[in-house]
């Protein structure tokens, strides 16, 4: 079956860059879509294909996905920001969601 | 203004069937295009993909509870009913749903879930 890893925690500073990585086997050949999720809260869209935001969301958010990885980049990271992330992809009309990482803003 | 709404009984018996209906405006499962997708997430977890139902009626379910579960639609309420057979206490999570314009689009608005707990 296909597997999306991501560290299961990361820390950064306010106002430093986060990136998260999500990975699989080929990834790159696959859209990319990611979510947070503040404790207690439904997940909310940040990223789809790969790399475009819905309206609402910062452009802070980004998203790249070559080769076997995909990345969710937050710049200026801000407290707000502290919560858990997940990518998801399709496969075979099967939603796959990786295991998450929780960002710690510290 | 695209709202979800989960509801149903927050209590259910091992071997109990569980019956969940999702209550949707502000888009229509007529629309070309329009999905709506279950999930559940256990405390501490992923979410866990369920299924899927389609505008045209098409129906997508995780392969590892295929045998136990079933997506249905009643357009004319904007319901979608999520059935789900012999319950475990493992199946305790919060159960959302989510509306998809296409898989490459990603779950773009969540209800707020319910909690169901699965116990004795």
């Amino acid at each position: 079956s296909y597997e999306l890893t991501q560290p299961p925690s990361l820390s950064v500073s306010p106002g430093q860059t986060a990136t998260i990585p999500c990975s699989a086997d080929k990834l790159g050949n696959r859209y990319v879509c990611w979510y947070n999720q503040m404790p207690g809260q439904s997940p909310v869209l940040l990223i789809y294909q790969d790399n475009k935001r819905p309206s609402g969301i910062p452009e802070r958010f980004s998203g790249s996905n070559s080769g076997n990885t995909a990345t969710l980049t937050i710049s200026r990271t801000q407290a707000l920001d502290e919560a858990d992330y997940f990518c998801q992809v399709w496969v075979n009309n099967t939603a796959i969601f990786g295991g998450g990482t929780k960002l710690t803003v510290l | 203004q695209v709202t979800l709404r989960e509801s149903g009984p927050a209590l259910v018996k091992p071997t109990q069937t569980l019956t969940l209906t999702c209550t949707f405006s502000g888009f229509s499962l007529r629309t070309h295009g329009v999905c709506v997708s279950w999930i559940r997430q256990s405390p501490g977890k992923a979410p866990e993909w369920l299924g899927r139902i389609d505008w045209d009626d098409d129906k997508y379910y995780n392969t590892s509870l295929k045998t136990r579960l079933s997506i249905s639609k009643d357009t004319s309420k904007n319901q979608v009913v999520l059935t789900m057979t012999n319950m475990e206490p493992v199946d305790t999570a919060t159960y959302f749903c989510a509306r998809l314009m296409a898989t490459e689009e990603g779950f773009d608005y969540w209800g707020q879930g319910t909690l169901v707990t699965v116990s004795s």
